[in-house]
């Protein structure tokens, strides 16, 4: 596709149900990247995917949050047992792999909203 | 790890010149990256810059200075489109080369 595509645009979920999110990066972006944006807050890194492989799962919060990638294009975000606090935008990005070319940016997708009632 | 800061909220008039600051503090600075984000919206890249002076592109530019872990974003002829979040990121070799860290950001609101 023309942009990184994240679904759904909106999740409403109960505290304590599970929650899967999705995102579909640019294709040929072998860096595939979530955040979290909380309101009036900046964007917190979560996780780095380089192909299917994460080195980097440093900014997840908790054993609720786990990702997964496959076939180095779709990845999931999947959040355990939600909590109140976990509310906010997640945003998906890809890039080139900044190794190979370090002034690749970001490119964002559209973010899921996610809200824990 | 990383501190970045930027003013939280700037106001300008519409045909103004207006210059959003960032600084930071790393031990391994590896480049910068100035985004823009419209409420509700998608960050899209502005700028980068990974040595000192200014980079210019149209009606933005943006300058950086290592040895003080300053940047600024420089935008001339305001427009009312221009009202947005602007994000001020860093890359740092020795927190994770491949992320960049996020400033909270600075909410420009250009009036008429």
């Amino acid at each position: 596709g023309a942009g990184v595509s994240q679904s759904p645009s909106n999740k409403v979920t109960e505290k304590g149900k599970d929650v899967e999110l999705r995102c579909d990066p640019i294709s040929g972006h072998t860096a595939l990247y979530w955040y979290r944006q909380s309101l009036g807050q900046g964007l917190e890194f979560l996780i780095y995917f380089q192909g299917n492989s994460a080195p980097d799962k440093s900014g997840l919060p908790s054993d609720r949050f786990s990702a997964e990638r496959t076939g180095g294009s779709v990845s999931t975000l999947t959040i355990q047992r939600t909590q109140q606090e976990d509310s906010a935008v997640y945003l998906c990005a890809s890039s080139n792999s900044p190794q190979r070319v370090h002034n690749s940016p970001l490119h964002f997708g559209n973010g899921t909203r996610l809200t824990v009632t | 790890g990383q501190n970045i800061d930027q003013p939280t909220e700037m106001t300008a008039t519409e045909g103004a010149i207006v210059q959003i600051n960032c600084t930071y503090q790393t031990s391994g600075f590896n480049g910068l990256f100035w985004y823009q984000q419209h409420a509700g919206e998608a960050p899209t890249f502005l700028s980068y810059n990974v040595l000192d002076g200014l980079e210019e592109k149209g009606r933005f530019s943006s300058f950086l200075s290592r040895s003080k872990g300053y940047s600024y974003l420089l935008l001339k002829e305001l427009q009312m489109k221009d009202s947005a979040s602007y994000l001020c990121a860093v890359r740092d070799v020795n927190t994770g080369f491949q992320k960049l860290v996020f400033g909270t950001g600075t909410r420009l609101l250009v009036s008429p």
